[in-house]
This record gives structure tokens, C-alpha cells and sequence, in this order.
């Protein structure tokens, strides 16, 4: 059973366009993390999200943690070829001291 | 610091071999944590140590597979014997405190890539 549901799992688009990734839940996590991973080396955390209706924006990237801090959603504005990778969304309960990390969405940006 | 250590970065081996990998966390860092990364079933994780005690390694696929964290600094994940199944990227991580509290992060060493012929 997967915990945490990305959509989509791949997506290609052409330099410039606009994108929104999915992470969907029927548990609630008291916080939500979304970590970038390129080919060859390990996740790297972007965010973390912590408040129900939580927005944080890094560059042309927004981050959003739903009201019921079941879902979120990543926006990309204006891709860029170097945001190409692997993102993958992970939820934490309390602190259980582990992650729940979500399949991944792949992302390829064209020149 | 180096970020986190794991060796081998590739290995190569025939069914049937014992095969150890290797992670050093980061210096301080309380909790390791041990995933497995396939195309068909994402980022799973295998156990996680804190203060070098096994708290959870419900993840681990079969008595194959053992985990252990001798000191703060060293942790080994054996798997004997090998089948091709266990084909994967083998990736350690490490956190200063449990994933979940406000401002935490795992830091995830490059991973070993492991193919089992």
C-alpha cells in the first residue's frame, strides 16, 4: 500500500512552460518534505512544510501544504533545463523519527 | 564535513554471493536510516537506527538482510545470500534529530548501485 500518491510520475515539458506536481494522502503527516534527487546521487531537501494551508516559495518554486495537511503540491514556474530530476515528496508523523517518501515524479525540462 | 559516506559506489556480484555495504553518517548525527531505490517501487525504507539502536526494521525484505550499527560512526547492511531481486540502489541517510520535528532534514549519502547476476 502506498501511503503517499505522487501524480504524475512523469512529466516532459519545454523550457519556459509552467508544471504542478501532486503528493496525496489519506493519512495526515504533521509535516510534509520535498526533496530533489538528479541521476547518480542521493535526495536533496528543497522544503519542508509544516502548517495546514502552508505556502513557501523557493525561487520559481512553490510549495503547498493542504489545509488538512493530507496533500501538497510543488509548482514550477518557467522550467528551466537544470530542474530536471526526480521529486519526490516524504511525509513525517509526530516523530516517529522516519519518512514516508511518495514513487517520485520524474521531470524532464527541453531546451 | 563530507556529507555521507557509503561504499562501495558500485558492486557487482553473482547470486548466492554475502554482500556488505558500508555508511559512515555524518559526525553528531543521531539517527541512520537505510533505503532501497527501484524503478518499480520508488524510495522504501529498510531500518532506522538511533543512537546506534534498531528502532524500527519493519522494511527489511527477509532474513536475508541484517543491519548493524556498531558505533556512531559506522553502519553495515549485509545481504546473504544475494538473489538478482536485490538488484537496487542502496542509499543511507542520516538526521541530527527524528524526521518530522520543525526544521529536520536526512542527509542522504550517493548510494551504492548494486547488481546481483
Amino acid at each position: 500500500t502506498q501511503l503517499l500518491e505522487q501524480s504524475p510520475q512523469f512529466l516532459s515539458i519545454q523550457e519556459g512552460e509552467n508544471l504542478t506536481v501532486y503528493c496525496n494522502s489519506s493519512s495526515v503527516f504533521s509535516s510534509l518534505q520535498w526533496y530533489r534527487q538528479e541521476p547518480g546521487e542521493g535526495p536533496v531537501l528543497l522544503v519542508t512544510v509544516v502548517t495546514g494551508g502552508e505556502v513557501k516559495k523557493l525561487k520559481r518554486l512553490t510549495f503547498q501544504f493542504g489545509d488538512a495537511r493530507k496533500d501538497s503540491s510543488l509548482h514550477i514556474t518557467a522550467a528551466q533545463p537544470g530542474d530536471t530530476g526526480l521529486y519526490l515528496c516524504a511525509g513525517a508523523r509526530s516523530n516517529t523519527g522516519k519518512l514516508i517518501f511518495g514513487q517520485g515524479t520524474t521531470l524532464q525540462v527541453k531546451p | 564535513d563530507a556529507g555521507v559516506i557509503q561504499s562501495p559506489r558500485h558492486e557487482v556480484t553473482e547470486m548466492g554471493q554475502e554482500v556488505t555495504l558500508r555508511c559512515k553518517p555524518i559526525s553528531g548525527h543521531d539517527y541512520l536510516f537505510w533505503y532501497r531505490q527501484t524503478m518499480m517501487r520508488g524510495l522504501e525504507l529498510l531500518i532506522y537506527f538511533n543512537n546506534n539502536v534498531p528502532i524500527d526494521d519493519s522494511g527489511m525484505p527477509e532474513d536475508r538482510f541484517s543491519a548493524k550499527m556498531p558505533n556512531a560512526s559506522f553502519s553495515t547492511l549485509k545481504i546473504q545470500p544475494s538473489e538478482p531481486r536485490d538488484s537496487a540502489v542502496y542509499f543511507c541517510a542520516s538526521s541530527f534529530r527524528a524526521s518530522g520535528m520543525v526544521g529536520e532534514t536526512q542527509y542522504f549519502g550517493p548510494g551504492t548501485r548494486l547488481l546481483v547476476l
